[in-house]
């Protein structure tokens, strides 16, 4: 069974630049896996940053971008703020009306 | 407004059935492929469902397939998951979203599910 792979947790420094990667236990991620990505706080529910791998959602700042970089897809937070700190997610469409999520990264900000 | 709100969670034991609804509201539901997402406590989240926009193709998370139902109601804008045999492993907050482009857009704010004795 194919996982979605992330890095449990990353920390970036206010107003500095992180990159969150989601890749495949086996394989590589391209934009026929549909990347999509999510943002979540505790006792929140999620809210979508991007979609289709490099678009941003509906009132999303410019400050979150989406790409594929190399083998993986990837989120990448430029002029981090404290209000960044959360947990996030990407999602991979699968085929066959299939969705994986990835684990989730804990993101903080210090 | 655009929303999505979840409701019918509730303690179930171990075997029961659960009936979630998710009632939408400003735009057109009939015209969007709707999912319903789970998240158990303190853990990530994880797809469960999807169905079309008419009802007519659905798909399932394979610990989820031939115990859960997909459905919906496109005159009262309403989506729905049946829930039977219940397990343990089931408790979480179920949320429902709304589907853009092979992804998730708009989410509700969750109903959640436990399942004990």
């Amino acid at each position: 069974q194919t996982v979605v792979t992330q890095e449990p947790s990353l920390s970036v420094s206010p107003g500095g630049t992180v990159t969150l990667p989601c890749g495949l236990s086996s394989g590589s991620v391209s934009t026929t896996y549909y990347p999509s990505w999510y943002r979540q706080t505790p006792g929140q529910a999620p809210r979508t940053l991007i979609y289709n791998a490099n678009t941003r959602s509906s009132g999303v700042p410019d400050r979150f971008s989406g790409s594929i970089l190399g083998n993986k897809a990837a989120l990448t937070i430029t002029g981090a703020q404290a209000d960044d700190e959360s947990d996030y997610y990407c999602v991979l469409y699968m085929g066959s009306g299939n969705w994986v999520f990835g684990g989730g990264t804990k993101l903080t900000v210090l | 407004e655009v929303q999505l709100v979840e409701s019918g969670g509730g303690l179930v034991q171990p075997g029961g059935s659960l009936r979630l609804s998710c009632a939408a509201s400003g735009f057109t539901f009939s015209s969007y492929w709707m999912h319903w997402v789970r998240q158990a406590p303190g853990k990530g989240l994880v797809w469960v469902s999807r169905i079309s926009s008419d009802g007519s193709t659905t798909s399932y998370a394979d610990s989820v397939k031939g115990r859960f139902t997909i459905s919906r109601d496109n005159a009262k804008s309403t989506l729905y998951l049946q829930m039977n045999n219940l397990r343990a492993e089931d408790t979480a907050v179920y949320y429902c979203a709304t589907s853009n482009s092979h992804a998730f857009d708009i989410w509700g704010q969750g109903t959640m599910v436990t399942v004990s004795s």
